[in-house]
């Protein structure tokens, strides 16, 4: 049983450089969320998608971030021209929401990526 | 405005003790859930507990324990037996339109 993956575990970067970071959920999981922790916070919100649509975006998601989920499996988020305040970790967590519109489902959550930008 | 306050940002216990973290959040909704997640140094995010408002009754995981007051919007986080492996952050969290609002962490310390 293997849980939610993200890849690479670790990204230093110039500023002004493109970066893309993949997430893999647990399988069959439907749902799949990015979240941004900085330094002494706690994460905050990004961006989910439920299969391949993706449901909402954090007015914290600026143009130079975009995340795809293409086949409703795996997700991709990448930044373009990174800031040095793009440092943080970025968390993806998936989960399974059943039929019948149940309340609450389990989020699960990935080691994260961490991204350093000089 | 912050929907979950932590008002503790780092705590100390001596092993085998018991600890108590606080957390206050703010919310018109009825029913909703509430949660603590635990962020070990590895860094990756473990749910804890979590209690449906609509329960009176506090959640009880082994050695973790909730007191739930609904009235005042509190959600504290009871460590019984502390051991080693609690020394991590602890993140209380509420979940919003299937997104989850994190506090800002308590860090917690575990002394041999």
């Amino acid at each position: 049983d293997t849980g939610v993956s993200q890849d690479p575990r670790h990204k230093i970067t110039k500023r002004g450089q493109n970066v893309t970071f993949r997430c893999d959920p647990i399988s069959e999981h439907n749902r799949l969320y990015w979240y941004r922790q900085t330094l002494g916070q706690g994460p905050e919100f990004l961006t989910y998608f439920q299969n391949e649509a993706q449901l909402e975006k954090s007015r914290l998601l600026s143009d130079r971030f975009s995340a795809e989920r293409p086949k409703g499996s795996f997700s991709t988020l990448e930044i373009q021209r990174t800031e040095q305040g793009d440092s943080a970790m970025y968390l993806c967590a998936s989960s399974l929401l059943l039929a019948g519109g149940v309340f609450y489902n389990e989020q699960f959550f990935g080691p994260g990526t961490r991204l350093t930008v000089l | 405005a912050q929907t979950v306050t932590q008002s503790q940002p780092e705590m100390s216990v001596q092993e085998a003790e018991t600890v108590t973290l606080s957390c206050t959040y703010d919310t018109s909704e009825n029913n909703y859930y509430l949660f603590w997640y635990k962020q070990p140094p590895s860094r990756q995010m473990i749910l804890v507990i979590r209690q449906e408002a609509y329960k009176q009754q506090n959640a009880t995981e082994n050695r973790f324990s909730v007191n739930f007051q609904k009235a005042a919007k509190s959600f504290s986080l009871k460590i019984s037996d502390s051991q080693l492996g609690d020394t991590a952050m602890y993140f209380c969290a509420f979940l919003r339109d299937d997104k989850i609002i994190f506090g800002k962490g308590t860090r917690l310390h575990i002394l041999p």
